[in-house]
Parts: C-alpha cells; sequence; structure tokens
C-alpha cells in the first residue's frame, strides 16, 4: 500500500505484479516529461519520456500515460522485479529546457 | 552513449574550506549544463543552470558566491562550494544537456562539512 507522511511516499509490490505510481505535475505549458528512477547514492537514471502532443508512450515493460487536463502522469511497469526497488521521480521541463523534479515515490519489491 | 563523469563521489571537509565538485559530459558535448542538490528523502532542486562560456543562472534562493560555477568547456562544468558549512552537506548532482531534450545525469557527491 502506500504510506504519506515525513517520508516519501511508498508503494510495496510483490514481484511479479504491476506498479503504477503517479505523478501531478504543476505547469500546463510543460510540454516535455520524463520518468527517472533513483538507487540510494546515484544519480537519476532515464526510464521514459514523453511529449505533450502524445498522452501514452510504452518502453520495455515500462508505460507513461499523460493526462494534461488534469495535469497527471503515471508510470506503469510490468512484472516487478526486485531491482526495481528504487525512487522514482517524475520530470518537467520549463523556461530554458530547465528541468524540474517531482516529490518521487519509493516502490519496495517484497520478493 | 551519453555518459556524464562526476567527481568526486564524495567528501569530507571541515567547516570554513571550500570544495570543488566536476562534472564531465564523456562522449558528447553538453552546451548546458544543471546543478542540482538533494537532501534525504528528498527530491532533486535545482540549484542553477551554466551554459559554455556564460554565466551561470542561478535559481531563486541559491546564492550565487556561495556557489560558484564554471562552465569553460562544452564538456566540463564545475561547482565550488565555498566557505562551506555543515548545512551546506548534501547529495550534488550535475546533469547534462546537448540540447536535443536528453538529460544525462552524474552519479552525484556527498559533501559532508564537519
Amino acid at each position: 500500500g502506500e504510506s504519506v507522511g515525513l517520508h516519501l511516499p511508498t508503494l510495496s509490490v510483490q514481484e511479479g505484479d504491476n506498479s503504477i505510481i503517479n505523478c501531478a505535475y504543476s505547469n500546463s505549458a510543460s510540454d516535455y516529461f520524463i520518468w527517472y528512477k533513483q538507487e540510494s547514492g546515484k544519480g537519476p537514471q532515464f526510464i521514459i519520456d514523453i511529449r505533450s502532443n502524445m498522452d501514452k508512450r510504452q518502453g520495455q515493460r515500462v508505460t507513461v500515460l499523460l493526462n494534461k487536463t488534469v495535469k497527471h502522469l503515471s508510470l506503469q511497469i510490468a512484472a516487478t522485479q526486485p531491482g526495481d526497488s528504487a525512487v522514482y521521480f517524475c520530470a518537467e521541463t520549463y523556461g530554458n529546457n530547465r528541468l524540474a523534479f517531482g516529490k518521487g515515490n519509493q516502490v519496495v519489491v517484497i520478493p | 552513449g551519453a555518459v556524464v563523469s562526476q567527481h568526486p563521489s564524495w567528501v569530507i571537509c571541515k567547516s570554513g574550506t571550500s570544495v570543488k565538485i566536476e562534472c564531465r559530459s564523456l562522449d558528447f558535448q553538453a552546451t548546458t549544463m544543471f546543478w542540482y542538490r538533494q537532501f534525504p528523502k528528498q527530491s532533486l532542486m535545482l540549484m542553477a543552470t551554466s551554459n559554455e562560456g556564460s554565466k551561470a543562472t542561478y535559481e531563486q534562493g541559491v546564492e550565487k558566491d556561495k556557489f560558484l560555477i564554471n562552465h569553460a568547456s562544452l564538456t566540463l562544468s564545475t561547482l565550488t562550494v565555498t566557505s562551506a558549512h555543515p548545512e551546506d552537506s548534501s547529495f550534488y548532482i550535475c546533469s547534462a544537456s546537448s540540447g536535443h531534450g536528453r538529460y544525462t545525469f552524474g552519479s552525484g557527491t556527498r559533501l559532508t562539512v564537519v
């Protein structure tokens, strides 16, 4: 389940199940969005991106959905594996190609 | 392709000293580099944007005299934390972009000021 408080929201997922991570973005003018995975003590790693002229994009085991009406992004991970345990951030581009990160969601995969 | 090397990966320094962090794009030319700061269990906060050969643009609330950024070439940007204090202890991450919508991140630098 999910918990929110002083720590990052955490999603606990059974290995093999699908994961869905949600993100609300702030700028209605943003036209490019990226999902990143960050493991402890490392920099963010690109997972998948989507432009505002699309509402869905699929990669290997991952799908990103974009709902511009409500400014919402989601990342779906199919058949979650232990190696998927990490913190996931959505990011949006704004002025001068700067990238703003969302709050992050911790995914814990239970073997 | 698109590898960014960040050094050092961790550093401990005494209060009042300065620390320099390097960010290199190894296999592409980075027209723009970004510096982020991240506290435990929190998101990445953009500190500044630097374009090669020009002054960095700092985000609101970031002291430019405290965090000196130099982007002297298309493959190297440096962040110098001057007169470091314990509250500067954080995880600093750089990102490089060639301007085609891709951002490649370094592995981060854990700074501890004692």
